[in-house]
């Protein structure tokens, strides 16, 4: 078990710039989640993966964000046309299908994104 | 829809004296309440978990938690804080929505510092 790893750590990039991020869960994990977390704040959910449906979107989730999880494994995050309110910390979290591992999230290190 | 609240934003301690982080939730039914930790630079760690039960957790490092559904709370305690204790601490309910995600629902956080 070697956790959930995230890519990268620290992104900086200039408004109306795309980025990419992408999140590696934990093997056996399917379900899959993205927060996001503005200083001073807890993390706020943003979708969620079983498998490689996305299931759900918060309304958090404008149309410059798209996620994927192609094969069921690691997914990507991607914003369009950046601004500066999405300077964050993206988070990635997964857990197990079934009973109550269902509801115990593991949490990567996250991906710090800074807008100029 | 529920909510958590963590009425302290930051509380000093001294090393080897006693801890309570408070946490409040709101949520209709028999919630599932998490502790999760976060250090400088670093994802979430799960620090202990309630679904039903004895409402007194243990949990990792130390911490222990007690539900209590006449206060709607879930306090987040320790006997004796040690330096490395010193990181932000969340609170977090899981969200039943209609669909299937079960995504967590976290409060602001609450800072601690740990004085020599």
């Amino acid at each position: 078990d070697t956790g959930v790893s995230q890519n990268p750590r620290h992104k900086i990039t200039k408004r109306g710039q795309n980025v990419t991020f992408r999140c590696d869960p934990i093997s056996e994990h399917n379900r899959l989640y993205w927060y996001r977390q503005t200083l001073g704040q807890g993390p706020e959910f943003l979708t969620y993966f079983q498998n490689e449906a996305q299931l759900e979107k918060s309304r958090l989730l404008s149309d410059r964000f798209s996620a994927e999880r192609p094969k069921g494994s690691f997914s990507t995050l991607e914003i369009q046309r950046t601004e500066q309110g999405d300077s964050a910390m993206y988070l990635c979290a997964s857990s197990q299908s079934g009973g109550r591992g269902t509801y115990e999230q593991y949490f990567g290190p996250g991906t710090r994104l800074t807008v100029t | 829809a529920q909510s958590v609240t963590q009425p302290d934003i930051h509380i000093t301690v001294s090393e080897g004296a006693s801890l309570e982080l408070r946490c409040n939730y709101s949520y209709g039914a028999t919630p599932y309440l998490f502790w999760y930790v976060q250090s400088p630079g670093q994802g979430l760690q799960l620090l202990l978990k309630y679904f039903s039960g004895d409402t007194l957790v243990q949990g990792i490092k130390g911490f222990e938690a007690e539900f209590k559904r006449s206060q709607s709370s879930f306090n987040l305690r320790k006997p004796s804080v040690h330096w490395s204790d010193a990181a932000e601490y969340f609170c977090a309910v899981v969200g039943f929505s209609s669909g299937s995600a079960r995504q967590l629902t976290f409060g602001s956080g609450t800072q601690l510092t740990v004085l020599p």
